[in-house]
């Protein structure tokens, strides 16, 4: 049973625009979202986080929205870039106490120029 | 240079070994985890650990074994009694303390069964 989902697999984008990935989740003990990027066979890289005390956290390019009556979070990336084409992954915290995540099945992002 | 590193980057091993994977993070923290990535998943949990001489199983824990006797070293041993083995394996840490759930990951291990 997922507890983190990504429902779309990949995303396209052209350069410039919006991009919007998305997350559910079903537990309701999460308390701390993230999100990860990933390039192909290298670790997952730190984004951004959001504590389910605030809706909305900003760091440059990058905005992650936090919706807990709908247990929905989405990432913004304005203006999108070439660079950001990756692999981005969703995972939530807080459910057992030792601070372990649990990983969406993560969403390909293409930015094309 | 503070970091995890892994070694090696890509590892090949017959089938019936048991096989080493090397997690090491000079950052200082205190809490180190294994995953497992295979395509077109997520990362899952394998093993954790949140100080030294003590780890638990995570989501995936058979076919594997860790041990914790330095807070910088990890190692994870796949062994033979895991079924799909080959996969890509990453390791992460996390600092103590209150609100810091984030963990921070190593480049990763790609391990091929033959």
């Amino acid at each position: 049973d997922q507890q983190v989902k990504q429902n779309s697999p990949s995303l396209s984008v052209q350069e410039g625009r919006i991009s919007i990935l998305n997350c559910d989740y079903t537990n309701s003990m999460f308390d701390y979202f993230l999100w990860y990027k990933k390039y192909p066979a290298e670790g997952p890289t730190f984004l951004i986080s959001i504590s389910s005390i605030k809706d909305k956290n900003e760091d440059g390019r990058f905005t992650v929205f936090l919706n807990k009556s709908a247990k929905h979070l989405s990432l913004h990336i304005v203006p999108s870039q070439p660079g950001d084409s990756a692999v981005y992954f969703c995972a939530a915290s807080g459910n057992s106490g030792y601070s372990t995540l649990t990983f969406g099945k993560g969403t390909m992002l293409l930015v094309s120029p | 240079d503070g970091g995890i590193t892994q070694s090696p980057k890509y590892l090949f091993r017959k089938e019936g070994q048991n096989v080493t994977l090397s997690c090491e993070q000079n950052l200082n923290h205190d809490a180190m985890y294994w995953y497992r990535q295979d395509p077109g998943q997520g990362l899952r949990l394998i093993y954790y650990s949140q100080i030294v001489n003590d780890f638990q199983k995570g989501d995936i824990a058979e076919g594997y074994s860790v041990s914790r006797e330095k807070k910088e070293s990890f190692p994870l041993t796949v062994t033979s009694a895991q079924k799909n083995p080959t996969a890509f394996y990453l390791c992460a840490s996390r600092p103590s303390g209150v609100g810091t759930d984030t963990q921070y990951f190593g480049p990763g291990t790609r391990l091929t069964v033959l």
